[in-house]
């Protein structure tokens, strides 16, 4: 799986949009991008994924680039509740996707 | 859905003494994953199962750590004998993999915190 490289931690301030940004330059076609966060002391929670279009659900916006090479988590309008670290994985499909977790973005939503 | 549900939510246990760590995946998933959370080491990937079935265990650290899934519905995790250097959280989470070229949602447990004495 590809390695992904992200900002060790960020600050956004409440009612603004957060923009996680991540790289994945090594990225193969066959790999999704996916987010997932984790809130202190729970298990990790899925946010989005995408291969190389733009997505969106009800928590956030995934936007990648064109060359697949970058992308960009937004939380339209953070929280406080927001507070968690995100992780960036790149990760293969097939019968039991592995997912390869690294250090993340500690995202600090403040008042 | 009750969600992935793993037991002990906490252990605490001297060294030498044998842990086990409980999962019970979502109703209809076909894929449990283990991992293990530590500051130092962050979140790793310890085994995976499908279909029951063990895919890929390199993330175990070593003989004194064992995994089984005897069933769609439940699986553990071993140590024996334990050590204080194993004191971590350790997450059970399932997904449902479907055919290759799909993506599969992993969904994680609340977690079991080990502290090993």
């Amino acid at each position: 799986d590809a390695k992904t490289t992200q900002p060790t931690s960020m600050d956004c301030a409440e009612g603004r949009a957060a923009n996680l940004p991540c790289n994945h330059s090594t990225i193969s076609g066959n790999e999704y991008v996916y987010w997932y966060r984790q809130i202190h002391s729970q298990g990790p929670q899925y946010i989005i994924h995408g291969l190389k279009n733009n997505e969106t659900n009800e928590m956030a916006s995934l936007i990648i680039t064109e060359d697949r090479k970058s992308s960009t988590l937004i939380l339209p309008h953070a929280t406080l509740r927001d507070t968690a670290v995100y992780y960036c994985i790149a990760a293969t499909t097939g019968t039991a996707s592995k997912l390869t977790f690294g250090t993340g973005t500690r995202l600090q939503v403040t008042l | 859905d009750a969600g992935v549900i793993q037991s002990p939510r906490h252990e605490v246990t001297e060294m030498g003494q044998e842990v086990t760590l409980r999962c019970k995946p979502i109703s209809g998933h076909n894929s449990l994953f283990w991992y293990r959370q530590t500051m130092m080491r962050g979140l790793e990937l310890l085994i995976y199962f499908n279909n029951n079935v063990p895919i890929d265990d390199s993330g175990m650290p070593e003989d004194r750590f064992s995994a089984k899934m005897p069933n769609a519905s439940f699986s553990t995790l071993k140590i024996q004998p334990s050590e204080p250097r194993d004191s971590a959280v350790y997450f059970c989470a399932s997904s449902l993999s479907r055919l290759a070229g799909t993506t599969d949602t992993q969904y994680f447990g609340p977690g079991t915190r080990l502290t090993v004495l």
